[in-house]
């Protein structure tokens, strides 16, 4: 079974700091995204990679950066947490290939709170 | 108007009764359509994915897809209190240069 890490399931920070949620996959998967998850707004996508030192925006990418150094790993950088930056961040990833690119596998997410 | 749209629900339903969700999409030229389940506290899941106008049946769900309407929909027969959860449409949206989009998700219980 294809599994995705998340490194943290809970996480409290303070306005300004900066946060680093780090993503694993161990099925060699080409593509990573990070989504983000609130009530009565769905899934949105923040940042997307395709390679290793590949990112692409998706649809929310303000206050917010990716690192991919290796294609196992997916980092979301926020630079200066804002409150409005609390929610659910979800993790994915899935082969590349079509047909293939959008069977997504999630980790298990990390809840963000900024205070 | 989103590009993806789905009642928010609940949806409530009887055990061993069919569970029908809709959701609409905008974009004319998307090919590839997902169903995704999420239980409560839990990441989402790929149950369904369909591509071609029609019918596909996996077990108990069945999706079906309009592209002239531009609607695709779940069903889910003999419904089970286990189906409790909240089925996220995911549409890869040409559009938006391929990305694949996800609607607000319908939350269905299913009661004893």
């Amino acid at each position: 079974d294809v599994k995705v890490t998340q490194s943290s399931r809970y996480l409290v920070k303070r306005t300004g700091e900066k946060v680093f949620l780090e993503c694993v996959q161990d099925m060699d998967h080409e593509n990573m995204f990070w989504y983000r998850q609130d009530p009565g707004l769905g899934l949105r996508l923040i940042y997307f990679s395709y390679d290793v030192k590949m990112k692409e925006k998706g649809d929310i990418p303000e206050g917010y950066s990716v690192s991919r150094e290796k294609k196992e790993r997916f980092s979301l950088i926020l630079e200066s947490a804002s409150t409005n930056q609390t929610s659910m961040y979800l993790c994915a990833s899935s082969r590349f290939g079509a047909g293939e690119n959008e069977k997504l596998f999630f980790g298990s997410g990390t809840q963000l709170s900024v205070l | 108007q989103k590009e993806v749209e789905q009642n928010s629900g609940p949806l409530s339903v009887p055990e061993g009764a069919i569970a029908s969700l809709n959701c609409t999409y905008s974009d004319r030229g998307s090919q590839s359509f997902f169903w995704y389940r999420q239980y409560s506290g839990k990441s989402p899941e790929l149950i369904m994915s369909i591509y071609s106008n029609g019918d596909k049946e996996d077990g108990r769900f069945t999706a079906q897809l309009n592209k002239a309407s531009q609607y695709v929909s779940l069903l889910i027969r003999d419904s089970q209190p286990s189906d409790s959860a909240t089925y996220l449409c995911a549409v890869n949206v040409q559009a938006a240069g391929n990305k694949l989009t996800f609607g607000g998700g319908t939350r269905v219980l299913v009661k004893p």
